[in-house]
């Protein structure tokens, strides 16, 4: 089974603010996905990347997959409140590629 | 994208007693997965239910405990027997969209046992 460590585990930052966001395995990925979860709801797929060394903007989150595909980051420009939630990498793995094996998590906290 | 609907959103259950959770979804899906998360933590892969034969158990969960129906392509359950304490947490169904694609997730069901 591929384990996925996230780092850091938990974030408060002050609006405005820039971070990242790690997820490492001692595993090649097949392909990543990173999901944001906010209180009450389920995760939401933000990307997923697939190919070592690719990046990918959505607005102001970039991510980036490493170019061995063991590791891939989430750098967040200018934090808002509304990033505020739960950052949750995930890989297919297991006995079938349908399943998913997700990550620890980083809980992410933008303070007004 | 596909749309699932939980049911309930969220309980408050007796110990020793049985919850069955509903998973609904709009369109007909090859694969639906059951997650545990606990207060706190990210997504623990209970279960896969397979339409129309007996679901697939991650390692550390069993039937007796978590059994799940599967009677078509757009429905499943989840019920949590005989609760305790340690399986207050969040219960999440998905959905697939491919092999190796991303899940569809409903809204979850928040469980907490007296």
């Amino acid at each position: 089974t591929q384990l996925l460590e996230q780092s850091p585990q938990f974030l408060s930052i002050q609006e405005g603010e820039n971070l990242t966001v790690y997820c490492n395995s001692l595993s090649v990925f097949s392909s990543l996905q990173w999901y944001r979860q906010e209180p009450g709801e389920g995760p939401v797929l933000l990307v997923t990347v697939v190919t070592g060394g690719e990046v990918k903007k959505l607005k102001r989150l970039t991510f980036q997959f490493g170019d061995a595909r063991k590791d891939s980051s989430l750098h967040i420009t200018a934090a808002q409140p509304g990033d505020t939630g739960l950052y949750l990498c995930a890989t297919p793995g297991g006995d079938s590629s349908y399943k998913l094996i997700f990550g620890s998590g980083t809980r992410l906290l933008v303070r007004p | 994208s596909a749309v699932i609907s939980q049911k309930p959103s969220r309980d408050i259950c007796q110990r020793g007693t049985s919850l069955t959770i509903q998973c609904q979804v709009d369109s007909q899906v090859t694969m639906m997965f059951w997650y545990r998360q606990q207060p706190g933590q990210s997504l623990t892969l209970i279960a896969t239910a397979n339409q129309g034969s007996e679901a697939t158990y991650e390692s550390g969960f069993v039937i007796d405990k978590f059994p799940i129906s599967r009677p078509n392509l757009t429905f499943s359950t989840l019920t949590v027997s005989n609760m305790s304490p340690e399986d207050s947490s969040i219960y999440l169904c998905s959905v697939d969209t491919g092999v190796g694609q991303p899940q569809h997730f409903g809204d979850g069901t928040r469980l907490s046992i007296l």
